[in-house]
């Protein structure tokens, strides 16, 4: 069974400051994880994936995220916030051991960019 | 950028109306997928497809149906929208369980 969890429903960080989106994972097999983001009134776009290879993990937009398997842990961070980067972020865990299985999102982090 | 569609964008209809969410992909995938989302809340699964033919429900429970007669096709159907059907619609598609799914723009639903 899988399950992720994003600690913060809401993260308000101000415009220049680090940005860090907390997301922990529960898999019984070797995941998959990804974060997507949402902007209003559109779909969900991949930030970044990973797949068992670096455990660092570069994106789009200046996003980064680390695999620690250690701490169950993904968390994304960016060096410096931008009013661009206001919009809703999603954690997901898939597996890369069962073809018919599908991705489990967490419930999202809204990112508040303070000017 | 992925090609999957949606149509239409915003859909705002009255009670007791039947109506049909178009997705289409064309990137050849075997798996698809409908998710229910309110502003701002989580993804809810609602139908999904392992290939032509194959359609299963979500977790989430919901009186729309789906088909799935070509690959690059899998619309969603309610025969009598509700005000409760207000929401957003999310069709994804991937190649690979459990591997990245590529998002449509979405379908906004308003039943009046």
């Amino acid at each position: 069974a899988q399950s992720v969890t994003q600690l913060g429903s809401h993260v308000s960080v101000s415009e220049g400051a680090l940005v860090l989106l907390r997301c922990n994972y529960s898999s019984s097999v070797p995941p998959y994880l990804f974060w997507y983001v949402q902007y209003p009134n559109q779909g969900l776009q991949l930030l970044l994936k990973y797949t068992s290879a670096a455990t660092l993990v570069k994106g789009i937009n200046g996003f980064e995220a680390e695999f620690k398997k250690s701490e169950t842990s993904f968390h994304l961070t960016k060096p410096s916030a931008h009013m661009s980067d206001a919009a809703e972020y999603f954690c997901a865990v898939g597996s890369r051991m069962n073809r018919d299985d599908k991705i489990i999102f967490g419930k999202g982090t809204r990112l508040h960019i303070l000017p | 950028e992925a090609d999957i569609y949606q149509t239409p964008r915003y859909l705002v209809i009255g009670t007791g109306k039947k109506i049909t969410l178009e997705c289409s992909q064309t990137m050849g995938h075997d798996k698809m997928y409908w998710y229910q989302q309110d502003p701002g809340m989580e993804l809810h699964l609602i139908h999904y497809s392992y290939g032509v033919n194959s359609t299963e429900k979500g977790d989430l429970s919901s009186e729309s149906t789906v088909s799935r007669i070509r690959t690059e096709h899998f619309p969603l159907t309610l025969e009598s929208a509700r005000p409760s059907h207000t929401s957003q619609y999310l069709c994804a598609s991937s190649d690979r369980g459990g591997d990245e799914q590529f998002f449509g723009p979405g379908t906004r639903l308003t039943v009046l």
